[in-house]
């Protein structure tokens, strides 16, 4: 069965400090993989997406990674700020004709205490 | 440019009582979606409609009805709501060559 599983489920870091969120996914075929950030009571906005043959992409302070041979994908967060706090969902694309049916992991909430 | 709008932000319904979502994006995106959020849980999809006229069954589809009214609107209908249908609706369109999928702010259902 095609999953996307995050760890941690929460996560509590202070202000300045550096994070890394985890993804592991069983989906196959792969066509890419997205990290989205929502902040609560508003909807996902994205911010990285990489495809198979990709292995690091950034985006400012985001720093996504993916292995594809252990299909597993990371998000690190360098100096963290209060805005940073929200869900971070990982989400991938089944390379079989799924552009319209991602998969969605459960997130990881994170919040940044001053 | 709004982006991808969605009304109403909050509905609270009684069982049995019917409601439309109303989802508008304005991006020029050939692909729709709806789906719903609930706690601990990814999101999944309801329906969807990869072009303006057709539309296809997701992931939930059971309780729910949508109508691709031109390329701008989706709309999601409850027919008979259900309190399992309680949730956060999101609306969100798709476009270029990944299939970038961009939000709404989300409906909060409760069904009482």
């Amino acid at each position: 069965k095609n999953q996307v599983e995050q760890s941690p489920q929460s996560l509590i870091i202070l202000e300045g400090k550096n994070c890394t969120l985890q993804c592991n996914y069983t989906v196959s075929p792969f066509s890419n993989l997205r990290w989205y950030k929502q902040d609560t009571g508003r909807g996902p906005v994205s911010l990285t997406i990489m495809t198979f043959s990709e292995n690091t992409k950034s985006n400012g302070r985001y720093t996504a990674t993916l292995d594809a041979d252990t299909k597993q994908s990371s998000l690190h967060i360098t100096a963290s700020q209060l805005s940073d706090s929200a869900s971070y969902i990982c989400v991938v694309t089944p390379g079989s004709g799924g552009y319209n049916k991602l998969i969605f992991g459960a997130g990881t909430r994170l919040a940044v205490h001053p | 440019n709004a982006g991808v709008t969605q009304t109403p932000k909050f509905q609270v319904l009684k069982t049995g009582q019917s409601m439309t979502l109303q989802c508008a994006q304005d991006m020029n995106h050939n692909s729709m979606y709806w789906y719903r959020q609930d706690p601990g849980m990814g999101l999944r999809l309801i329906y969807y409609s990869a072009s303006e006229g057709t539309t296809d069954k997701g992931e939930v589809p059971n309780g729910y009805n949508v109508s691709r009214l031109n390329k701008r609107e989706f709309s999601l209908r409850l027919e008979s709501a259900a309190p399992s249908q309680t949730s956060v609706y999101f609306c969100a369109s798709g476009g270029g060559p990944y299939n970038e999928q961009f939000f709404g702010p989300g409906t909060r259902l409760t069904v009482l």
